[in-house]
């Protein structure tokens, strides 16, 4: 597509439910990467796919984050067991892989609000 | 380890020029971005920097000192809707891989008419 799509835009869910986020990046864009904004805060890395390469999970903050890409396109990000902690805007980043000049294109993000 | 600084605030007046501070520690360097970011919005790509120098684009200009591991971006002509969140990262090469970015907090620019 033209740019990165995310969905839903906007997600309020009762703490300990699961929930799934959504990423289709920019055709083309071998890199993805997820990140977690919270008010006031910088950007927190969570994850990065690059083509069929194993993924960078380090940014992970548990076990109940997991994030899959399938066909090396759209990917999800599952929270399980939803805390508190986790509402944040969880923003979804794509990249060429070649060159060094090539910077992120973000979607507009997922607000995810855990009540 | 790795730290990127800017300061947290700043405020101007439409039609000025602001200068916005990033300096950086960082293991390896492979380039400087900035980006802006509107509030409740993604952040979008302003400009790049790996080599010394001035990088100009309309309004906006991007400076690197990669031996004083510093940057800073310029806004002329101040609008009101440059208000945003402007945020710097750093490609390091040592961070695991050469394409994740690490961030700043971000500079909050008001200006003000």
């Amino acid at each position: 597509g033209a740019g990165v799509s995310q969905s839903p835009s906007n997600k309020v869910t009762e703490k300990g439910k699961d929930v799934e986020l959504r990423c289709d990046p920019i055709s083309g864009h071998t890199a993805l990467y997820w990140y977690r904004q919270s008010l006031g805060q910088g950007l927190e890395f969570l994850i990065y796919f690059q083509g069929n390469s194993a993924p960078d999970k380090s940014g992970l903050p548990s076990d109940r984050f997991s994030a899959e890409r399938t066909g090396g396109s759209v990917s999800t990000l599952t929270i399980q067991r939803t805390q508190q902690e986790d509402s944040a805007v969880y923003l979804c980043a794509s990249s060429q892989h070649t060159g060094t000049n090539y910077g992120y294109t973000f979607g507009s993000g997922t607000r995810l609000t855990v009540v | 380890g790795q730290n990127i600084d800017q300061p947290t605030e700043m405020t101007a007046t439409e039609g000025a020029i602001v200068q916005i501070n990033c300096t950086y520690q960082t293991s390896g360097f492979n380039g400087l971005f900035w980006y802006q970011q509107h509030a409740g919005e993604a952040p979008t790509f302003l400009s790049y920097n790996v080599l010394d120098g001035l990088e100009e684009k309309g309004r906006f200009s991007s400076f690197l000192s990669r031996s004083k591991g510093y940057s800073y971006l310029l806004l002329k002509e101040l609008q009101m809707k440059d208000s945003a969140s402007y945020l710097c990262a750093v490609r390091d090469f040592n961070a695991g891989n050469n394409r994740k970015l690490i961030w700043g907090l971000g500079t909050s620019l008001a200006v003000n008419p």
